[in-house]
């Protein structure tokens, strides 16, 4: 069990909203930047968010993060199909001693 | 190009050793600190280890310490992770990757840990 979590899946339509949260504490996310990854089946994860809501170049702005003391949410907007994937939640952890703390991870269904 | 690529992955049994390999390309390796993150068959991601870009600072997961060790040569763009003791829940697809903001990551070598 990960001391980040987060729900096991989410779903949504074409075109619909939908956001995964990521719960954890004042060690990891309360006091740290957080991280969003989507992970497609056989392939590395591909970095959405860093800092909480900075997206890199190239991550589509349909795609959002924020937090709030110790929870973080991840929004995705005009959901696509190609959206359907796993997503994890990450930051680090203060009471580790400088490890990083994973969310469980959300499978997202496109219906 | 930036790129990380994993080699060493492969059978072992329980009990036995692996060294991972992490060669990095496209940018100032020494400059990063490096991760090595490991997803287990139809499971999650779990973070193993992180190394300065030094090497002298060196961080591992409970479920790792003790049994494997983080190193890197900087002079050959290379990061490591000896790994002992092997348990059959070690069997995972292991990644490097550089600091997390930089969504850098190598595209996984796979250990099996069985008899």
């Amino acid at each position: 069990q990960s001391v980040v979590t987060q729900p096991p899946s989410a779903s949504g339509t074409p075109g619909q909203r939908v956001t995964i949260s990521c719960s954890g504490s004042s060690s990891n996310i309360g006091s740290n930047n957080v991280y969003w990854f989507q992970q497609l089946p056989g392939t590395a994860p591909k970095l959405l968010i860093h800092s909480n809501n900075q997206r890199p170049s190239g991550v589509p702005d349909r795609f959002s993060g924020s937090k709030s003391g110790t929870s973080a949410s991840l929004a995705i907007s005009g959901l696509r199909s190609e959206d359907e994937a796993d997503y994890y939640c990450a930051a680090w952890d203060d009471s580790l001693s400088g490890r990083v703390v994973f969310g469980g991870g959300t499978k997202l269904t496109v219906l | 190009e930036v790129q990380l690529v994993e080699s060493g992955g492969g059978v072992v049994q329980p009990g036995g050793s692996l060294r991972l390999s992490c060669t990095a390309s496209g940018f100032s390796f020494d400059d990063y600190g490096m991760h090595w993150v490991r997803q287990a068959p139809g499971k999650g991601l779990e973070w193993v280890s992180l190394i300065s870009g030094d090497g002298g600072g060196t961080y591992y997961a409970d479920s790792v310490k003790g049994r494997f060790t983080v190193s890197r040569d900087n002079s050959k763009n290379s990061l490591y992770l000896q790994m002992n003791s092997l348990r059959t829940e070690d069997t995972a697809l292991y990644f490097c990757a550089k600091v997390l903001a930089s969504g850098i990551w190598g595209q996984g070598t796979l250990v099996t840990v069985s008899s």
